[in-house]
């Protein structure tokens, strides 16, 4: 099965762009990347889905490699508010289900 | 309006009792989900369900009983609580699709004592 791989942790200065890696070497044809955030003591938060081609939207980009065996999440200006853990997640391999993995913890130091 | 709604919020209860956790969402999805995370804070699924039919049950003990009286609602009965049961339990929802977003309800903390 697919699976995803991403940093334990990783801290990042207010207003300055963080790139959260995410390694899916194995991602099958039909995996879209998922990335999801979760702020403490709230439920996952949807960030940002694509498939094959860069996307952005109001709170991130997503860059794809070629390949699509890699992908990184990118906040552009973080603020103290994106301090969360983030996880990347291939929605296709495990069927019609989210299946979260440890996540990456950011960190935002003011 | 709250998208995804679960209540309650907090809930304490004895070894035993039998409790349960409502959730509704408004978004007209078709698809809504429980998971479970545990203090390590790792989420797992439990149950998917899809036009109120369980399409996913992931190993869940059979006293944990999922119940959706209609494409909204999805409501979780837990019988003989035990210790290990005590997590924040998460309902979401989505459209069916591997390409569509899914939101989250806000957690019910359960603390069995």
């Amino acid at each position: 099965d697919a699976k995803t791989t991403q940093p334990n942790s990783m801290e990042s200065n207010e207003e300055e762009p963080v790139h959260l890696p995410c390694n899916h070497s194995t991602i099958s044809g039909t995996d879209y990347i998922h990335w999801y955030r979760q702020l403490p003591s709230q439920g996952p938060e949807y960030v940002i889905h694509g498939l094959t081609s860069n996307v952005n939207n109001r709170m991130a980009s997503l860059a794809i490699a070629e390949d699509r065996k890699s992908s990184t999440l990118i906040l552009h200006r973080a603020t103290l508010r994106d301090a969360a853990v983030y996880y990347c997640i291939l929605t296709a391999t495990y069927g019609n289900k989210l299946v979260f993995g440890a996540g990456t913890i950011l960190r935002v130091k003011s | 309006d709250t998208a995804v709604s679960q209540t309650p919020k907090y809930l304490v209860t004895q070894m035993g009792n039998d409790k349960s956790i409502k959730c509704e969402q408004n978004l007209g999805h078709d698809t809504m989900y429980w998971y479970k995370q545990d203090s390590k804070k790792f989420l797992k699924i439990m149950f998917s369900y899809n036009n109120k039919e369980l399409i996913i049950n992931e190993t869940v003990p059979n006293r944990f009983s999922p119940k959706s009286p209609d494409k909204a609602h999805l409501n979780l009965h837990i019988n003989s609580l035990e210790l290990g049961d005590s997590a924040v339990y998460f309902c979401a929802s989505s459209h069916r699709g591997f390409d569509t977003e899914a939101f989250f309800g806000q957690g019910t903390r359960l603390t069995v004592v």
